[in-house]
């Protein structure tokens, strides 16, 4: 069962332009991770989001935790061909057993020079 | 390098035949995921490894499915008499609990892509 709806879906967009993306859940997740995973590769670990209203850049990518731990979105500035690729979220709860993560089912960004 | 590793890329199966896929998590990691991803589907919870133990499996993991981590090192995943609804990217991921970790990063491999013909 996927907890985490994504969206959009797909998005193409021109090289320079900004972009969001977002992440929603209607469970609260103690920790918030975003992927980017590329065709016929695994996630590449992009960033983990854990306090309610927490903000981390990384370059040009902003990602964002909502105050109540149940969304979060992802902003690109100046989006570059290299970006491209499914951007995907994962919520996950620290129980007795384990961490299994439970993913959206993915943004798919396609960049055009 | 010293990410995560799986071994094969990509297997090709007929219906019926048992396939294992092999999982090296990074050194220090103590904690080992299996998941699986079919197309256009994000990456859904299998197993979960502490060190050897096995301590969670999802109602995903059928009977035919069994996975293993003999020494608490790297891990095998097993399928019997695949089906050709066992195609799928199989994705393994490792983290390490800490003492006060109350979160895990996990770190995927490039996965193993099954085939069922």
């Amino acid at each position: 069962t996927q907890l985490l709806e994504q969206s959009p879906q797909f998005l193409s967009i021109q090289e320079g332009e900004n972009l969001t993306v977002y992440c929603n859940s209607s469970s609260v997740f103690s920790s918030l991770q975003w992927y980017r995973q590329e065709p016929g590769e695994g996630p590449v670990l992009l960033v983990t989001v854990v306090t309610g209203g927490e903000v981390k850049k990384l370059k040009r990518l902003t990602f964002q935790f909502g105050d109540a731990r149940k969304d979060s979105s992802l902003h690109i500035t100046a989006a570059q061909p290299g970006d491209t690729g499914l951007y995907l979220c994962a919520g996950g709860e620290n129980s007795n057993s384990g961490y299994a993560l439970n993913f959206g089912k993915g943004t798919s960004l396609l960049v055009t020079p | 390098d010293t990410g995560v590793s799986q071994d094969p890329r990509h297997k090709i199966t007929k219906r019926g035949q048992n396939v294992t896929f092999r999982c090296d998590p990074i050194s220090e990691h103590n904690r080992l995921y299996w998941y699986r991803q079919t197309l256009g589907q994000g990456p859904e919870f299998l197993t979960y490894f502490q060190n050897e133990a096995q301590l969670e499996k999802s109602r995903l993991l059928s009977d035919r499915f069994s996975a293993e981590r003999p020494k608490g090192s790297f891990s095998t995943l097993e399928i019997q008499r695949t089906e050709q609804g066992d195609s799928a990217m199989y994705l393994c991921a490792s983290s390490f609990r800490g003492i006060a970790g109350v979160y895990n990063e996990q770190f995927f491999g490039p996965g193993t892509r099954l085939t069922v013909l």
